[in-house]
C-alpha cells in the first residue's frame, strides 16, 4: 500500500509552460507539505498545509500554489516556468496541525526537467 | 538562522560500521530525524530522536546526540551495500512549522 504518492514521477515540459504536480496520502493525516531538492540534494521546504492554515515559506516564488481539494491531496501548481525550477518535488504528510513534534512522511518524489 | 550541516560523501567498506555526522545550530530544536534517500527515490524515515535523550539504538542504528555542542551521529552496524543511499540529518523547529534538512551524506558501501 501506498502511503503517500505522487503523480507524475518524471515531468518535462518547456519554460512558460503551467503544469501541476499531485500527491494524496491514505494515511488519515492532517498536514501535507511541498519541498523542492535541488540538483545539490539540498531540501527546503516550500509549504506546509492543513485544514486551517497555509505556512508559506517566504523564498517561494508565488508562481508556486498548493492546492487542496480535501485533507487526503495537496497539488502544487506551478506557472510560468523557469529553468531554475528543474528540480525533485517532493510531498510529505504528517499527523497534527504540523507542529515541530510531527513525523513527517514523503512520497517518492516528481522530477521536473524544464527546457 | 536555521543551519544544518553534514560531510557530503562517507565510504566505508562492507561490514565496517559507518558513522555519519551532523551539526545543527538551532537550539530550539526538540526533534531530529535521520533520513535514507536511496537512489531515484523518495526519503524514507530511518529514526528520530528527542532532544532529551543522549542515544537511542535500532537493531543496527544507534543516534547519539550532544545537544551541548549541538551534534547528532547516525551509527550503522555491519554496513551493508543496501545501506548505498544519501542520509539526511533534518532538525524540527519549536516555533515553525518547518523541517530543516541537512545537505545529505552520500554513503557508499564497497564490497
Amino acid at each position: 500500500d501506498t502511503a503517500v504518492s505522487q503523480t507524475p514521477k518524471y515531468l518535462v515540459t518547456q519554460m512558460g509552460n503551467d503544469k501541476s504536480i499531485k500527491c494524496e496520502q491514505n494515511l488519515g493525516h492532517d498536514t501535507m507539505y511541498w519541498y523542492k531538492q535541488d540538483s545539490k540534494k539540498f531540501l527546503k521546504i516550500m509549504f506546509s498545509y492543513n485544514n486551517k492554515e497555509l505556512i508559506i515559506n517566504e523564498t517561494v516564488p508565488n508562481r508556486f500554489s498548493p492546492k487542496s481539494p480535501d485533507k487526503a491531496h495537496l497539488n502544487l501548481h506551478i506557472n510560468s516556468l523557469e529553468l531554475g525550477d528543474s528540480a525533485v518535488y517532493f510531498c510529505a504528510s504528517s499527523f497534527g496541525s504540523g507542529a515541530h513534534t510531527d513525523t513527517q512522511y514523503f512520497g517518492p518524489g516528481t522530477r521536473l526537467t524544464v527546457l | 538562522g536555521e543551519d544544518v550541516e553534514q560531510s557530503l560523501f562517507l565510504s566505508v567498506r562492507e561490514g565496517d560500521s559507518s558513522v555519519i555526522n551532523c551539526t545543527y545550530t538551532d537550539s530550539s530544536s526538540t526533534y531530529l530525524y535521520w533520513y535514507k534517500q536511496e537512489p531515484g527515490a523518495g526519503l524514507q524515515l530511518l529514526t528520530y530522536i528527542f532532544s532529551n535523550m543522549d542515544m537511542k539504538q535500532d537493531q543496527r542504528l544507534t543516534v547519539l546526540l550532544n545537544k551541548k555542542d549541538k551534534h547528532l551521529s547516525l551509527r550503522i552496524a555491519d554496513t551493508q551495500t543496501g545501506d548505498s543511499a544519501i542520509y539526511f540529518c533534518a532538525e524540527a523547529l519549536l516555533y515553525g512549522q518547518n523541517f530543516v534538512f541537512g545537505p545529505g551524506t552520500r554513503l557508499s558501501v564497497l564490497p
